[in-house]
């Protein structure tokens, strides 16, 4: 199975920062990757899909870029209600879809 | 509005059986590929099984090869997980997630675009 690796493990910053999250696949997914916010208690939430697009709804602030094995998701100017835990999803190696491990972002 | 709402969870002992359920209103459900995906605080996000529009093509993963059973009723926009032999390690809250085809540069590509709160499913004698 394709491994994703997403870090840091943790992030604490405050509003109006610049969040990057990173995602590493153990393999070339080319640009099958999705992002996804999960706040606690609740479902995930797409928030970006082939790797660079923002789904319907989701804030201009949120961007995604990257191909091959190296992602990353970029919140622009963090707002209190961005604090989630953010996952890295492949389906290049559809069906044997893998997620990464998350990444929590903690907004202080 | 899209909604995915499971049900059917609960605490089952080792050996025991459940039927997990998933109900969709807000868009035509069998125009959607559909998957069961489940979350462990140790394993993180697993996915589990996909059921094509019709039903006719099924994968699992290994974890769930053998022991669940998707299959879905389109009159009644509905999802099912038939999980047999549970065990220990299957405690999980478990997801159902609604795929949608996007055209990216010619390109068919596929995202879970909605997922359901979820339900959870507590195995322990």
């Amino acid at each position: 199975d394709i491994v994703l690796t997403q870090s840091p493990a943790t992030l604490s910053l405050s509003p109006g920062e610049r969040a990057t999250l990173s995602c590493g696949a153990s393999q070339s997914i080319s640009t099958y990757l999705a992002w996804f916010q999960q706040i606690p208690g609740q479902a995930p939430r797409l928030l970006i899909y082939d790797a660079s697009n923002r789904a319907t709804g989701i804030p201009a602030r949120f961007s995604g870029s990257g191909s091959g094995t190296d992602f990353t998701l970029t919140i622009s100017s963090l707002e209190p209600e961005d604090s989630a835990v953010y996952y890295c999803q492949q389906r290049h190696s559809w069906p044997r879809i893998t997620f990464g491990q998350g990444t929590r972002l903690e907004i202080k | 509005e899209v909604q995915l709402v499971e049900s059917g969870g609960g605490v089952i002992q080792p050996g025991g059986s459940l039927r997990l359920s998933c109900a969709a209103s807000g868009f035509t459900f069998s125009r959607h590929n559909m998957n069961w995906v489940r979350q462990t605080p140790g394993k993180g996000l697993e996915w589990l099984s996909y059921i094509s529009l019709s039903g006719n093509i099924i994968y699992y993963a290994d974890s769930a090869k053998g022991r669940f059973t998707i299959s879905r009723d389109n009159g009644k926009s509905s999802l099912y997980l038939q999980m047999n032999t549970l065990r220990v390690e299957d405690t999980a809250i478990y997801f159902c997630a609604r795929e949608t085809y996007y055209d990216i540069g010619g390109f068919d590509r596929f995202y879970f675009d909605y997922w359901g709160q979820g339900t959870l499913v507590t195995v322990s004698s």
